[in-house]
């Protein structure tokens, strides 16, 4: 079964800086999707990015770009330029599709900081 | 266009009770999820339903369910209410898309928070 993994369950950033947040992830299937949420403290999930696991370049959207490393299976979310709105919980997901079931499956989330 | 509704925002039941929560789509979208998110916790996931039926379940017991109506909108129901099903759950919906590529992005509502006394 799918399995994602977030490490580290807080970080703190000053405002204008680079983070990186860092996801693994284990699948036997060879076609998979990763995904990107945040979630701020209102509660409703954002969803910032996707890489596909056949996609050749690297995904990026404004601010935020994805560093997949299929080899190492790590998908780690790169926020540059990190701004006081960035503060929220960050969830990197996978795609599940055994059993036909299209759901995600989500890490346990990073809780990101940025202090000003 | 509306994003996916969730009401009530908040509901506080005592044990025993039952909890209704809805859900409606974007319009245009025919798969709805269910997910809960305990306090400090990931999200686990509950159900999914496409075309009014249950796709798939996830590791929940069976006094969790739901029903998705021809609208596309959807119900969850908690039975027997236990102090640990306080939480968050999240409904997301997104096109059914049967060939199964592209992101099959979920986009969610701002879910429903159940406090169980």
């Amino acid at each position: 079964a799918q399995k994602i993994t977030q490490t580290q369950p807080g970080m703190f950033v000053q405002e204008k800086e680079a983070v990186t947040l860092d996801c693994t992830y284990d699948t036997s299937d060879p076609s998979y999707g990763l995904f990107w949420y945040k979630q701020p403290s209102s509660g409703e999930m954002i969803f910032l990015i996707y890489q596909g696991s056949y996609d050749q370049q690297n995904a990026t959207e404004g601010r935020y770009s994805l560093n997949f490393q299929k080899a190492r299976k790590s998908a780690n979310l790169v926020i540059s330029a990190s701004q006081l709105g960035d503060s929220a919980m960050y969830f990197c997901a996978m795609r599940d599709v055994i059993q036909g079931a299209q759901k995600l499956v989500f890490g346990q989330g990073t809780r990101l900081t940025i202090n000003p | 266009e509306a994003g996916v509704t969730q009401s009530p925002t908040h509901l506080i039941k005592t044990r025993g009770q039952q909890a209704t929560l809805r859900c409606s789509p974007i319009s245009g979208h025919t798969s709805v999820y269910w997910y809960q998110q305990a306090l400090g916790l990931g999200l686990q996931f509950l159900l999914w339903y496409d075309e009014g039926e249950e796709r798939n379940r996830g590791n929940f017991p069976p006094r969790f369910s739901g029903r998705q109506f021809p609208n596309y909108s959807s119900e969850l129901n908690v039975n027997a209410l236990e102090l640990e099903d306080s939480a968050l759950y999240l409904c997301a919906s997104r096109i059914m898309d049967l060939g199964g590529s592209g992101a099959n992005v979920l986009t969610f509502g701002a879910g429903s928070r159940l406090t169980v006394l």
